[in-house]
């Protein structure tokens, strides 16, 4: 079945760097969204991408969409420590509109 | 406010034994998932519904069971054929997709052990 490949699996970073995260796949996607677990916590929300070459930003957070419509990532300026979790990528699994989910980035940040 | 509500937040099971997890949502919501996550392992499906009365097989079912005779109530029954089923368990809803997918909103989790 598709799946979505996310990279890497951890990154720890010292406040104040930036930090990127990559989901890939070997098909097209029509869409791709993100989504953000803090620890402890349940997947919120961030974003979806549709279009080629889309290229979204939410304050200090720029989500890209590939031209090719096979990868994406997700990008952070100057992380905080509020930033820390688990950054999930998750493409479309078919007609009946469920997710295949990467296995997610864990971001830890060093004040 | 509107959103989802799983309950317990915790569970142990004993060997043999069923348990069943719920989940409510007040979203109004058409589409209701199952989600199994494990350290390092993401969320993988389990069961979904797109409409009351009917659902789907996700990619690991075995063992699992579920129901969907109310559009705000999807609970998942873990059953004894499920030999390791400690994990957390995720609910989520959404709006039924009309060209593409729809954002998915979670629950706060069940946490489910064996004793």
């Amino acid at each position: 079945g598709q799946q979505v490949m996310q990279i890497p699996q951890y990154q720890h970073v010292q406040e104040g760097e930036d930090f990127t995260t990559y989901c890939n796949s070997s098909t097209t996607l029509s869409n791709i969204q993100w989504y953000k677990q803090r620890p402890g916590g349940h997947p919120v929300f961030l974003i979806q991408l549709v279009k080629s070459g889309e290229v979204k930003k939410q304050k200090r957070l720029t989500f890209q969409f590939g031209e090719a419509k096979k990868n994406s990532s997700l990008h952070i300026t100057a992380t905080q420590t509020t930033d820390v979790g688990t950054y999930f990528c998750a493409a479309d699994g078919g007609s009946q509109g469920n997710l295949i989910f990467g296995k997610g980035t864990k971001l830890s940040v060093k004040p | 406010d509107g959103g989802i509500t799983q309950s317990p937040k915790y569970l142990f099971r004993k060997e043999g034994q069923n348990v069943t997890l719920s989940c409510e949502q007040n979203l109004n919501h058409d589409a209701m998932y199952w989600y199994r996550q494990d350290p390092g392992q993401g969320l993988r499906l389990i069961y979904y519904s797109q409409i009351v009365n009917d659902f789907q097989k996700g990619d690991i079912a075995e063992g699992y069971s579920v129901s969907r005779e109310k559009k705000e109530s999807f609970p998942l029954t873990v059953t004894s054929a499920q030999k390791n089923p400690t994990a957390f368990y995720l609910c989520a809803s959404s709006r039924m997709r009309v060209v593409s997918n729809q954002p998915q909103h979670f629950g706060d989790g069940t946490r489910l052990s064996i004793l």
